[in-house]
């Protein structure tokens, strides 16, 4: 069964660096999705993307966040200059229609 | 701002028994209902789903109503067992092509045996 898969499953970083996080979505679906969960929190939606534009984002999507799909596969999440605050579960989701299909998720530590 | 609200929070039942898990949006325009069952250490994953012109859905032993003047739907399992146990969360969305999907704040369900 296809399925969204992340790399890497963890991340540990420093504050202030640059971290990117990578998904390949499932290959016919048009519409890809950032969220993240802080721990022991709700899963918060912070972008989606269609037709290579950002369609809408969160107020916590802000410049020091960006979404790129580089090639046909890759769709990739930057957050330029990690802060403590940016610490959590963050999962890519891709839909053909109406069912989000999430990954895995990546861990992100910003210490 | 939209806002889904979920309860309880954490529910402790005995294999064989029913588990219900309610939750009320506020966004009136909101037209697609998902639920969705966290494993530890795994992304959400879809169980069910209802459209706002459908007022309950059935899928073996989950089911799902969905009250849109009261505004709230509730998930129903029924002769849960272990593997039951997780973290689920509702979710409501204005589907326009994309979605953007608001989750509620996830209830622990620990099924015993």
């Amino acid at each position: 069964e296809p399925e969204v898969t992340q790399t890497p499953s963890h991340q540990v970083t420093q504050m202030g660096q640059e971290v990117i996080l990578r998904c390949v979505p499932i290959s016919n679906h048009l519409y890809f999705y950032w969220y993240r969960q802080i721990l022991g929190q709700k899963v918060e939606f912070l972008v989606s993307f269609y037709n290579n534009e950002i369609s809408e984002k969160s107020e916590i999507f802000d410049d020091q966040f960006s979404v790129e799909r580089p090639d046909g596969s890759n769709f990739t999440l930057k957050i330029r200059s990690t802060k403590l605050e940016d610490s959590a579960m963050y999962f890519c989701a891709s839909t053909p229609n109406t069912e989000a299909f999430f990954g895995q998720g990546t861990r992100l530590t910003v210490v | 701002g939209e806002n889904v609200e979920q309860h309880p929070s954490t529910l402790s039942v005995q294999e064989g028994d029913s588990a219900v898990i309610k939750c009320t949006y506020s966004d009136s325009a909101s037209n697609y209902f998902p639920w969705y069952k966290q494993e530890l250490g795994k992304g959400p994953q879809l169980i069910i789903d209802i459209r706002s012109n459908v007022g309950e859905k059935k899928d073996q032993r989950i089911a799902v109503t969905l009250n849109k003047t009261a505004k709230h739907f509730s998930l129903h399992i029924t002769e849960t067992q272990p593997e039951d146990s997780a973290v689920y969360f509702c979710a409501a969305s204005r589907y326009t092509g994309f979605q953007k999907l608001v989750f509620g704040t996830g209830t622990r369900l620990l099924v015993s045996p």
